[in-house]
């Protein structure tokens, strides 16, 4: 079946912009993250979506970022004002939570750069 | 909420040699462990999961022990080839509740 994808597979912009990045998860997919992933760094956290529950937004560095998930499906990721810093790698995963076990499908990415 | 420490952040080790990599974890009620590898300019993708219940689970030339007393747990992979050569993440998450938390990653590098 269908993998997590993400659009768009990179974006450039210019500092001070808006961008909107978009995940669609696995269908029938409860939980959903996002991250963020500098050039050779790790996973940074940055929210987590389950199910109808509020979503877990501790990960967000700043008040410019922002993620919504429609419908228990498709979640978009904004990003206001964009600064330099922000340029990365966003990945999005997916998991079922089958039986409790959070085991994360990822996304391609979205490479961001922030000009 | 959860800790987890990964180490090293970097293994270099001969082809054939073998790797462990260790992970700590903080919260006790931590009860499912994965193991993701990230190629370089590719998604992070699981490669061997573990559950609280069990101690060690192998898959091929990788395996994964769990000490739930001392709250670790180890990627072990033999007979080690270039093709292994990535970033592995190890995580820990609870039965639904809340999210899963990442170690740092380690970069193994397996020299021909």
């Amino acid at each position: 079946g269908a993998g997590v994808s993400q659009s768009p597979s990179n974006k450039v912009t210019e500092k001070g912009k808006d961008v909107e990045l978009r995940c669609d998860p696995i269908s029938g997919h409860t939980a959903l993250y996002w991250y963020r992933q500098s050039l050779g760094q790790g996973l940074e956290f940055l929210i987590y979506f389950q199910g109808n529950s509020a979503p877990d937004k501790s990960g967000l560095p700043s008040d410019r970022f922002s993620a919504e998930r429609t419908g228990g499906s498709v979640s978009t990721l904004t990003i206001q004002r964009t600064q330099q810093e922000d340029s990365a790698v966003y990945l999005c995963a997916s998991s079922p939570r089958d039986r409790g076990q959070d085991t994360q499908y990822f996304g391609p990415g979205t490479r961001l750069t922030v000009l | 909420g959860e800790n987890v420490e990964q180490h090293p952040s970097t293994l270099s080790v001969q082809e054939g040699d073998s790797a462990v990599i260790k992970c700590t974890y903080s919260d006790s009620a931590s009860n499912y462990f994965p193991w993701y590898k990230q190629e370089l300019g590719k998604r992070p993708q699981l490669i061997i999961d573990i559950r609280s219940n069990v101690g060690e689970k192998k898959d091929q030339r990788i395996a994964v022990t769990l000490n739930k007393t001392a709250k670790h747990f180890s990627l072990h992979i033999t007979e080690t080839q270039p093709e292994d050569s990535a970033v592995y993440f190890c995580a820990a998450s609870k039965n639904n509740a809340g999210k899963s938390t990442f170690g740092d990653g380690t970069t193994l590098t397996v020299k021909p």
